[in-house]
């Protein structure tokens, strides 16, 4: 059983559309992340959720939308894509405190 | 604002060397830090996490150790493998719900 599962794995699609990430976990964790892995390979966080509630909002621009329709669920939608947004994103989640975080395989996204 | 630096970038051993990678902090009020590995095209594995109150951790050929005074930590690779063949990033969380703030990286080849 996949413990962070994401899908789609690749998405390749043109600038100024909308497009949506899903993540999914069933290891029971209240706290889910998404990070950005950006071409140079730097990872940033971008949202947390804990029990469906916003908990970190990364100075992230407002095209990126997370929703969290239940704990095994952080979804990521982003409007009106730019070249800039194209990186590999993870989803994440803690079992803390203390805490490890889980990472899902990624979806990498490329913006043409 | 805390920042993680993560030295060497790249590191190329033959397989058998014991070898160590660093990684540095600038501010010390940490709440843990935490080793993963990537390899390519993947997610992220936890490897090791050191709470703020510890100073090392150990599994199996790996031992991470942390020294907050100095805003350094060390992960110790023995008897390296080429399976060890990865990117190692070292992260280190501040106490604010789970955030984790990452270096950029050691990309480590063991050859055979």
């Amino acid at each position: 059983d996949t413990a962070v599962s994401q899908t789609p794995k690749y998405l390749v699609t043109q600038m100024g559309n909308d497009k949506s990430i899903k993540c999914e976990q069933n290891l029971g964790h209240d706290t889910m992340y998404w990070y950005k892995q950006d071409s140079k390979k730097f990872l940033k966080i971008m949202f947390s959720y804990n029990n469906k509630e916003l908990i970190i909002n990364e100075t992230v621009p407002n095209r990126f939308s997370p929703k969290s329709p239940d704990k095994a669920h952080l979804n990521l939608h982003i409007n009106s894509l730019e070249l800039g947004d194209s990186a590999v994103y993870f989803c994440a989640t803690g079992d803390g405190p203390p805490e490890t975080q889980y990472f899902g395989p990624g979806t990498r996204l490329l913006v043409l | 604002k805390q920042e993680v630096t993560q030295i060497p970038a790249a590191l190329s051993v033959p397989e058998g060397e014991n070898l160590v990678l660093n990684c540095s902090f600038t501010d010390s009020a940490i709440y843990n830090l935490q080793w993963f590995r990537q390899d390519p095209g993947k997610g992220l594995t936890s490897l090791l996490l050191i709470q703020s109150s510890q100073r090392e951790q150990t599994s199996g050929r790996l031992n991470a150790s942390l020294d907050k005074s100095s805003g350094r930590s060390t992960l110790y690779i023995a008897a390296s493998q080429p399976g060890d063949s990865a990117t190692y990033l070292c992260a280190v969380e501040k106490g604010y719900a789970g955030k984790l703030i990452f270096g950029q990286g050691t990309t480590l080849q063991v050859k055979p």
